[in-house]
């Protein structure tokens, strides 16, 4: 089954625990990107990658860190949460350029 | 230039009614446009894509785009209460993608 997984889906934590939220697609596509949702702000992206060692800026960087290993793989890494990095999260890979992003399930995370 | 423009609703309709939802967007080089379908707490489905302009239907789903007055819509008809949910309008250029806020409908048996 085509499916793009996120690990943990819930997370709750304290301020300056070093965390990482896992994404893993099983389609082979090159692009990944991650997002995050906030009431009334709508879906916001993070990171993405173009490809494995290809990762660039998206409109809400400050704060977390990600990697590209792997074609499979796409972390997201908060090095330092904050309280203001609670958000409900989501990793989403594109098969190729114009089409539609497959979305994981989600990682709800708060920082206390 | 980025922004996606919905009304955030709520929108309520009775069951078996017309579902309009609509969507402005400010980036007049967006090539794709596509509508997702979130549940509270869950991913975005995605409803329909729409690359062209005029009208586009799936089922009981119309898309429809104009890209002269920048606007998109999306009609759901004979409404369901299953259909309630949040409505993302999303438009891409290349890689990228953008979301509006999202309009929320209520389908009230």
């Amino acid at each position: 089954e085509a499916q793009v997984t996120q690990n943990p889906r819930y997370l709750i934590t304290v301020t300056g625990k070093k965390l990482t939220v896992t994404c893993s697609q099983n389609m082979n596509h090159e692009y990944m990107s991650w997002y995050r949702q906030d009431p009334g702000l709508g879906l916001r992206q993070i990171y993405y990658s173009m490809n494995v060692e290809v990762t660039d800026k998206g409109d809400v960087p400050e704060g977390y860190k990600v990697s590209r290993k792997e074609k499979r793989n796409f972390p997201l890494i908060l090095e330092s949460p904050s309280p203001n990095q609670t958000s409900l999260y989501f990793c989403a890979s594109i098969p190729r350029e114009g089409v539609s992003p497959y979305f994981g399930p989600g990682t709800r995370l708060t920082v206390l | 230039q980025k922004e996606v423009e919905q009304n955030s609703g709520p929108l309520s309709v009775p069951e078996g009614a017309i579902a309009s939802l609509n969507c402005t967007y400010s980036d007049r080089g967006s090539q794709s446009f596509f509508w997702y379908r979130q549940y509270s707490g869950k991913s975005p489905e995605l409803i329909m894509f729409i690359y062209s302009n005029g009208d586009k239907e799936d089922g009981r789903f119309t898309a429809q785009l104009n890209k002269a007055s920048q606007y998109v819509s999306l009609l759901i008809r004979d409404s369901q209460p299953s259909d309630s949910a949040t409505y993302l309008c999303t438009r891409g250029t290349g890689n990228q993608f953008y979301f509006g806020t999202g309009t929320s409908l209520t389908v009230i048996p």
